[in-house]
């Protein structure tokens, strides 16, 4: 059974510019969350998607977005990168809560 | 505010060695709890996940347990190995229009050989 797959593993991206990325939700899960990990903050949550619709934000500016697809699958985008924005972006899939979550391998940003 | 702490933030410990990696959250209205570990750079792989109703879990020489009315969790490792050498995390769920994670900031184990 095919993991959540995230692509890709390793993005470098310059100041202002902006980035696209994708994930795979485990094949049946309907569910899928964005977190942004860094060294100084930990794990916070970006937002959850349910049969295409956010179900859920967490509390980052409107630079950050995502969408999700009819099968699943989900992209985030992130506009006008800046170097803050340099962390490793893990994504999470599920079958809905009570089940617990799955996550990828995560994509590395480096903004320079 | 929801938060979720886990002591110690690192722990270095002789091969052989059972531990117990803590986790304690300030609103016991959990869904579920759910342990992770992280090796370095990489994604978060799940250990057990406690549904609010449970006491425990096991899962070979993993241990978890929840108690609600204290606000804790603890991972029990028996007989740790260098292979248990990790970040471990601990991600609370409180259900409803709040589905997602909340995240500890995780303890840094070391197992030496």
């Amino acid at each position: 059974k095919a993991g959540v797959t995230q692509t890709p593993r390793y993005l470098i991206k310059t100041r202002g510019q902006q980035v696209t990325l994708s994930c795979s939700p485990i094949s049946g899960h309907r569910s899928v969350s964005w977190y942004q990990q860094t060294p100084g903050q930990g794990l916070q949550f970006l937002f959850e998607y349910f049969s295409e619709t956010q179900r859920n934000k967490g509390n980052f500016p409107g630079r950050f977005s995502g969408r999700q697809f009819s099968n699943s699958r989900s992209e985030m985008n992130v506009s006008t990168l800046e170097l803050g924005d340099s962390a490793l972006y893990l994504c999470a899939s599920s079958y809905g809560q009570g089940f617990g979550y799955t996550f990828g391998s995560g994509t590395r940003l480096t903004v320079v | 505010k929801q938060e979720v702490t886990q002591i110690p933030a690192a722990l270095s410990v002789p091969e052989g060695e059972n531990l117990v990696l803590n986790c304690s959250f300030t609103d016991s209205a959990i869904y579920n709890l759910q342990w992770f570990r992280q090796d370095p750079g990489k994604g978060l792989t799940s250990l057990l996940l406690i549904q609010s109703s449970q006491r425990e879990q096991t899962s070979g020489r993993l241990n978890a347990s929840l108690d609600k009315s204290s606000g804790r969790s603890t991972l029990y490792i028996a007989a740790s190995q260098p292979g248990d050498s990790a970040t471990y995390l601990c991600a609370l769920n409180y259900g409803g229009s709040q589905g997602n994670l909340i995240f500890g900031k995780g303890t840094k184990l070391s197992v030496k050989p």
